[in-house]
């Protein structure tokens, strides 16, 4: 079945170093991937997705380009904040509508 | 005007205690989804729905019962109360699809003792 690797639980970063979060996935179909960002207390809410049709997504200094070949959807933003400090999540929606969810990773920014 | 509203929004509960959490949407979404998140795990799919009436099965399902009683209605039943179902549970909607992202609610945390 599908599903979504993300090995990095947690990140620390200072403000205005580069962020990368690595995520993986597998289908046996061409998925629409997303991130999701989850703040403190709330529920997680969409961040980014990118389709095949597209393949790369950019919000608010994020972006994620869709990797074929490599099955891969890595998160990238070149100077986080301290704002930022929250949890993402890379996801995986197919046609079944039954979403895949990766581990998360725990990014804390530091002042 | 929260579109995913869940309550109550915390909860404890005793081992064999039984359990109802509440969903509402106001998006005039077909799907509805139960997870639960635990350290660890990320965000695992219990049930979900894709209109009233229907249940489909998510990938944790085990001691856990749901039901869509309207489109807007839909609810996680949990009847005989484990400490293995400590966790914080959020319930989403969409529009189905494959290109359709969800609208989370804020989330219940629940507590057996």
């Amino acid at each position: 079945g599908d599903s979504v690797t993300q090995k990095q639980g947690q990140v620390t970063l200072s403000e205005d170093d580069f962020l990368f979060i690595n995520c993986t996935y597998s289908t046996t179909t061409y998925p629409t991937l997303l991130w999701y960002v989850q703040y403190l207390g709330q529920g997680p809410q969409l961040l980014l997705k990118v389709t095949t049709a597209n393949n790369k997504g950019i919000s608010r200094g994020f972006e994620a380009t869709y990797d074929k070949g490599t099955t891969s959807f890595h998160l990238q933003k070149a100077s986080v904040q301290e704002s930022d400090s929250a949890v993402y999540f890379c996801a995986l929606v197919n046609n079944n509508n039954a979403p895949r969810f990766g581990a998360g990773t725990k990014l804390s920014v530091k002042p | 005007e929260a579109a995913v509203t869940q309550s109550p929004r915390n909860k404890v509960t005793v081992t064999g205690g039984n359990v109802t959490l509440s969903c509402r949407q106001t998006n005039s979404h077909n799907y509805m989804y139960w997870y639960r998140q635990d350290t660890g795990h990320g965000l695992r799919l219990i049930h979900y729905s894709y209109g009233a009436g229907n249940l489909q099965i998510g990938d944790v399902p085990d001691g856990y019962k749901a039901t869509r009683t309207t489109q807007e209605d839909f609810f996680l039943l949990l009847e005989l109360a484990s400490p293995s179902q400590t966790s914080l549970y959020f319930c989403a909607s969409s529009l189905g699809g494959r290109y359709a992202e969800q609208f989370f609610g804020p989330g219940t945390r629940l507590t057996v003792l």
